[in-house]
């Protein structure tokens, strides 16, 4: 069966210090890789997304996640966090719901709470 | 642009009271959802609608009922709820074909209290 990790639920980090926000999924085929972010109170914000190519895939609000097949993993990456990325962040990996449809639904792991400090 | 619109962003009722949970796209996506968000936990899918037909439901009981009245609109009638289905509720979409037909877009969501 699909399923998503993400092993941290809490991380703290210092404002202008780096981030890598860890996510493993198991699947078997070719995954659809999704980072998606909640700020409290929100909706979730399609941070960005991995369907096949270049394995180092970029985001928006300089954000960038890298597959690696041979770890099944697919890292959240910031060289410098801002005090507004503090927020949930959710990993998901898209299924087929239909065969030859291209509706997808999300497997979702648990979410990492990203809190920053001043 | 990629937004999905929800209305109320707010709504609170009794557990004998009907309301509707609504949703808009414009960006010609096929494929429209409701999710189910708890506290601290992550979306939980209960509908699905592609090209306007119902495609999937989650095992939902059926005091949610939704529709979906054209292309661009989906609605969720609330009937009869109880306390444990106050949540946020989020509608998205997915354009439903091409190589992006996965990608998933959400809205911000109603948060619905049910008293």
């Amino acid at each position: 069966a699909q399923s998503v990790t993400q092993p941290d639920i809490h991380i703290t980090v210092s404002e202008g210090a780096s981030l890598e926000l860890r996510c493993n999924y198991s699947y078997g085929a070719t995954p659809y890789l999704f980072w998606y972010v909640q700020s409290p109170g929100q909706g979730l914000q399609l941070l960005l997304k991995y369907f096949s190519g270049d394995t180092l895939v970029q985001g928006i609000k300089g954000f960038e996640a890298e597959f690696k097949r041979s770890q099944s993993s697919f890292n959240l990456r910031k060289p410098s966090v801002h005090w507004s990325d503090a927020a949930e962040y959710f990993c998901a990996v898209s299924t087929r719901l239909n065969y030859g449809g291209s509706q997808g639904n999300l497997i979702f792991g648990k979410g990492t709470k990203l809190s920053v400090k001043p | 642009d990629t937004e999905v619109t929800q209305t109320p962003k707010h709504l609170v009722m009794g557990m004998t009271n009907k309301k509707s949970l609504k949703c808009e796209q414009h960006m010609g996506h096929r494929a429209m959802y409701w999710y189910k968000q708890k506290a601290k936990k992550p979306p939980e899918l209960m509908f699905v609608y592609s090209y306007e037909k119902l495609s999937i439901n989650e095992s939902v009981p059926s005091r949610f009922s939704p529709e979906c009245p054209n292309s661009s609109l989906l609605n969720l009638h609330l009937h009869a709820l109880q306390p444990e289905d106050s949540a946020l509720y989020l509608c998205a979409s997915s354009p439903g074909q091409g190589s992006s037909g996965n990608t998933i877009y959400f809205g911000e969501g109603s948060w619905l209290t049910v008293v």
